[in-house]
């Protein structure tokens, strides 16, 4: 069970706007903590993709855009091409647990 | 070019030692705070530990607190994680991952490619 909730899967054709939701509490999200996103392919490591809620690293393109709004966070990929198909993770800081926490992930699949 | 090399991973049998390493590299290594993270099977990411530049500050997750412990040698530009007391549930890919608190950010910027634990009789 995750410190941060997010959906197992979402999907969409390409050329669509999916959105990925990551929620939290009042010790994490709520507690005004930064919330950043990761992409993982299959077998490799994790990469920044979003970072400070919603800025984007030097390279990733601009159809990756994060917000966040009291103790939720969202990742939206506009324009969904097939090689974003990927596990997307959230994460932030418990300021009362007193560790960086993850979401579980979402798989993204492009029909 | 930011690069972050682990190694050390194997097969162990349950109560057994293993010391993964991390050597990084293309940045002021001796500046930065280092994480380890973690990722069973089929699942999801686990943040296991960190330490500071100076390695002043180590933090760890309940899970490993007492078994693990987290170290670094700037001079070598090398950060490890001494893991005793392995158990089967420590099965994992295990990450080293930079901090980004230079940057302002509690997050990891950078990662390395992963080394697998296996705890299994």
């Amino acid at each position: 069970q995750s410190v941060l909730t997010q959906p197992p899967s979402v999907s969409g054709a390409p050329g669509q706007r999916v959105t990925i939701s990551c929620t939290g509490s009042s010790s994490n999200i709520g507690a005004g903590n930064d919330v950043h996103w990761y992409q993982q392919f299959p077998g490799t490591a994790p990469k920044l993709l979003i970072n400070g809620n919603s800025n984007r690293p030097s390279g990733v393109p601009d159809r990756f855009s994060g917000s966040k709004s009291g103790t939720s966070a969202s990742l939206a990929i506009t324009g969904l091409q097939a090689e974003d198909e990927a596990d997307y993770y959230c994460q932030s800081y418990d300021s009362s647990l007193r560790v960086y926490v993850f979401g579980g992930g979402t798989t993204v699949t492009v029909l | 070019e930011v690069q972050l090399v682990e190694s050390g991973g194997g097969l162990v049998k349950p109560g057994g030692s293993l010391r993964l390493s991390c050597v990084a590299s293309g940045f002021t290594v001796s500046t930065y705070s280092f994480n380890w993270v973690r990722q069973a099977p089929g699942k999801g990411l686990e943040w296991v530990s960190s330490i500071s530049s100076g390695s002043t500050y180590t933090f760890y997750t309940d899970s490993v607190r007492g078994r693990f412990t987290i170290s670094r040698d700037n001079a070598k530009n090398s950060v490890y994680l001494q893991m005793n007391s392995l158990r089967a549930e420590d099965t994992a890919v295990y990450y080293c991952a930079r901090d980004g608190y230079n940057s302002g950010y509690d997050d990891f910027d950078y990662w390395g490619q992963g080394t697998l634990v296996t705890v299994s009789s």
